[in-house]
C-alpha cells in the first residue's frame, strides 16, 4: 500500500528566509506527486504536480520540488518565504487517477 | 467556470441525525471524488464516483456512510446517525475523465 510521511508538524521561518518541506513517500511503481497548500477554512489548492520528465518541478506562488527516486522524496522549496504562506502544505501520491493518499500535513508559520 | 461547489459550508448535527453533504462538480467534470480530513490530520480517501457509478468505495467506512452521483444534480455524500467521530471537514473534488483533480472548499461537520 502506498503511503506518504512528512516528517516535520510544524515549521516556522522567518520571512525572507528560504523554506523546504519534507515528503518521503512509499510505493511500489513511479508515482504521481503533488504538493498542496491549505490556507484556514478553506479548501487544497495545487501548488504543483509531478508526472514524468524533469525531476525538478516549478510551480505556483513561487514554489518548487525536486522528485528524488533513489531517496522516495519529493521536497517542497522555496527561496524566500512570504508572510502570505504561512498554511498547512500536504504531499500526495497517486498511481493514476486522482484517488490520492496524503501525508498528514506539515503547518507552516511565518514570524515577521 | 464556476469552481466545486460544495454546501452547506458548515452542518450542525445533533448524534442520531442525518447529515447530507452537496458537491456540484465543475463545468465538463463527469470524476467525483470525497475526502475526510479529521481535525489535525491529513485526508484520506473516501469514495470515487462517476456519474450514477461508484467506482471505488474502499475509504468509505461500512456503515451508515453512502455516496450517490445522480444523471442530473449534485453529488451526495450522506452520513445516517451520525456520531462525535463524524465531526470533520469533508473535500469533494472533480476531474474531467483522467485529469487534475480541483477541490472545494469543503464542508464542516459539527456532531453536537
Amino acid at each position: 500500500a502506498q503511503s506518504v510521511t512528512q516528517p516535520d508538524i510544524h515549521i516556522t521561518v522567518s520571512e525572507g528566509a528560504s523554506l523546504e518541506l519534507r515528503c518521503n513517500y512509499s510505493y511500489g511503481a513511479t508515482p504521481y506527486l503533488f504538493w498542496y497548500v491549505q490556507s484556514p477554512g478553506q479548501g487544497l489548492q495545487l501548488l504543483l504536480k509531478y508526472f514524468s520528465g524533469d525531476t525538478l518541478v516549478q510551480g505556483i506562488k513561487g514554489f518548487e520540488a525536486e522528485f528524488k527516486r533513489s531517496q522516495s522524496s519529493f521536497n517542497l522549496r522555496k527561496p524566500s518565504v512570504h508572510w502570505s504562506d504561512a498554511a498547512e502544505y500536504f504531499c500526495a501520491v497517486t498511481n493514476a487517477g486522482n484517488m490520492l493518499t496524503f501525508g498528514g500535513g506539515t503547518r507552516l508559520m511565518v514570524k515577521p | 467556470n464556476a469552481g466545486v461547489m460544495q454546501n452547506p459550508r458548515h452542518l450542525v448535527r445533533r448524534r442520531g441525525q442525518e447529515a447530507r453533504l452537496r458537491c456540484s462538480p465543475m463545468k465538463g467534470h463527469s470524476h467525483v471524488y470525497w475526502y475526510r480530513q479529521l481535525p489535525e490530520e491529513g485526508l484520506k480517501f473516501m469514495v470515487y464516483l462517476q456519474k450514477e457509478n461508484i467506482i471505488d468505495e474502499s475509504g468509505m467506512p461500512k456503515e451508515r456512510f453512502s455516496a450517490e452521483f445522480p444523471k442530473e444534480g449534485p453529488s451526495i455524500l450522506r452520513i445516517q446517525q451520525v456520531v462525535r467521530g463524524d465531526s470533520a471537514a469533508y473535500f469533494c473534488a472533480s476531474s474531467p475523465s483522467e485529469g487534475e483533480a480541483f477541490f472545494g472548499q469543503g464542508t464542516r461537520l459539527t456532531v453536537v
